[in-house]
């Protein structure tokens, strides 16, 4: 079955720096891969989606990247704000059956320190 | 606000209450879904209802019992829990055939005694 790993650790950096995520996944490649934001006791929020054919994406200071070679997709945020702290979750949309199902990551919680 | 709501957001039962959790979305959207969240492990998909049909059911305990009246509407009825059952319970919705983002409630916060 599908497995995704997102790095466990928390990532703490400082303000103004570039933080970086990475989602892993095994097996077959999604047709779709989202990124998502959750903050604690809250529901994760959308923040972008990428196809399988699209090698980059950007919004604003959102960056992400999908290699399907190395099975691996990277979330960039430029210019860290304390404001971005938060949890951030990979998810794959395997396409297959239309249902819109999404197989989640555990997540990667980020810190930006002033 | 995501255009999703869930009701209630906090709630505590003992194992042998019934009691639902309710879900409504004002997004136009064809397809519903519930997700459980425990500490320290991925979102994990309970059951998906595509133009109120449920479509999946992820090997989920019958003391959980989903409804979807309408399209619009999503509820799950919860009866003899067990404490482990404790977690965030997130409701979601998204419009199928669009391949779009999934548009997530606020959750319940569930705790079983």
């Amino acid at each position: 079955s599908q497995k995704i790993e997102q790095n466990s650790e928390a990532l703490n950096i400082q303000e103004g720096k570039t933080a970086t995520l990475t989602c892993n996944y095994t097996n077959y490649s999604p047709a779709y891969l989202q990124w998502y934001r959750q903050d604690p006791g809250r529901g994760p929020v959308f923040l972008l989606l990428i196809r399988e054919n699209e090698k980059e994406k950007r919004k604003e200071r959102l960056k992400v990247t999908f290699d399907t070679t190395l099975k691996q997709s990277l979330f960039h945020i430029t210019a860290s704000q304390p404001a971005d702290s938060a949890t951030y979750l990979c998810a794959l949309d395997m396409g297959f059956s239309n249902t819109g199902k999404l197989i989640f990551g555990q997540g990667t919680t980020l810190q930006v320190k002033p | 606000e995501t255009g999703v709501t869930q009701t209630p957001r906090h709630l505590v039962m003992g194992m042998t209450n019934k009691k639902s959790l309710k879900c409504e979305q004002h997004l136009g959207h064809n397809a519903m879904y519930w997700y459980k969240q425990s500490a320290k492990k991925p979102l994990e998909l309970m059951f998906v209802y595509n133009f109120k049909e449920q479509t999946e059911n992820n090997s989920v305990p019958s003391r959980f019992s989903p409804e979807c009246p309408n399209s619009s509407h999503l509820f799950l009825h919860l009866h003899t829990l067990q404490p482990e059952d404790s977690a965030l319970y997130l409701c979601a919705s998204s419009q199928v055939a669009a391949n779009t983002e999934a548009f997530f409630g606020q959750g319940t916060r569930l705790t079983v005694v």
